[in-house]
């Protein structure tokens, strides 16, 4: 079975510094999906960011990029020029590739909190 | 989000009552999802839908029964609520098995007391 691992419960970053977030993750699967979604105080679930396993580069939306090392199977979040409004908790999630059921499994979640 | 509608969006309720939460969608998608969420297990699956009539369970199933009788719509009941119910639940939907990103909603919080 897939497992996600996020190993930092809670984070602090000071604005406009830069933070990265871990995650790692466990699968035998070739074909597969990396996201980063994030959920403030709203509840809402926003997706942040994704990876397709079968792209070597690394996927980047604005101040947000990773850095994915499929051999150590490992799916950092970096943030880049902090603010405010990036304070939220952070899923890392995966989903098996190809045409599946398309079930997310999520890790635990780090709480990120930016200091002005 | 794609235009995903949880209702209610708090719920109290008493121990061994039962209790349906309801997903509707406006977007045609195939698959439906309900998840839950608690502090330090991040989000967990319960059970899915891939068509209208076919679900399967997802990881924490126990206690939880679903019915979908419409595309647009996704129940989420339990038969008999306990206090290790009490949860975020959240709905979630994907267009069909080829479409990378879920939408969620809003999600209903569950106190079970």
């Amino acid at each position: 079975a897939q497992t996600v691992t996020q190993s930092q419960p809670e984070m602090s970053v000071q604005e406009a510094e830069t933070v990265t977030l871990s995650c790692t993750y466990d699968t035998s699967e070739s074909d597969y999906y990396l996201f980063w979604y994030k959920q403030p105080p709203s509840r809402q679930m926003i997706l942040v960011i994704r990876q397709e396993a079968y792209k070597q580069q690394n996927a980047t939306e604005n101040r947000f990029s990773v850095n994915f090392q499929k051999a150590a199977k490992s799916f950092s979040l970096k943030i880049s020029d902090s603010q405010l409004g990036d304070a939220a908790m952070y899923f890392c999630a995966y989903r098996t590739g190809g045409g599946s059921q398309g079930n997310l499994i999520f890790g635990k979640g780090t709480k990120l909190s930016v200091k002005p | 989000d794609a235009g995903i509608t949880q209702s209610p969006r708090h719920k109290v309720t008493e121990t061994g009552t039962p209790v349906t939460l309801r997903c509707h969608q406006t977007e045609n998608h195939r698959y439906m999802y309900w998840y839950r969420q608690d502090p330090g297990h991040g989000l967990r699956l319960i059970h899915y839908s891939y068509g209208v009539k076919d679900t399967d369970k997802g990881e924490v199933s126990d206690g939880y029964s679903v019915s979908r009788s419409k595309t647009e719509d996704f129940l989420l009941t339990l038969e008999s609520a306990t206090s290790s119910q009490t949860s975020v639940y959240f709905c979630a939907t994907r267009p069909d098995m080829f479409a990378e990103k879920l939408f969620f909603g809003s999600g209903t919080q569950l106190s079970v007391l």
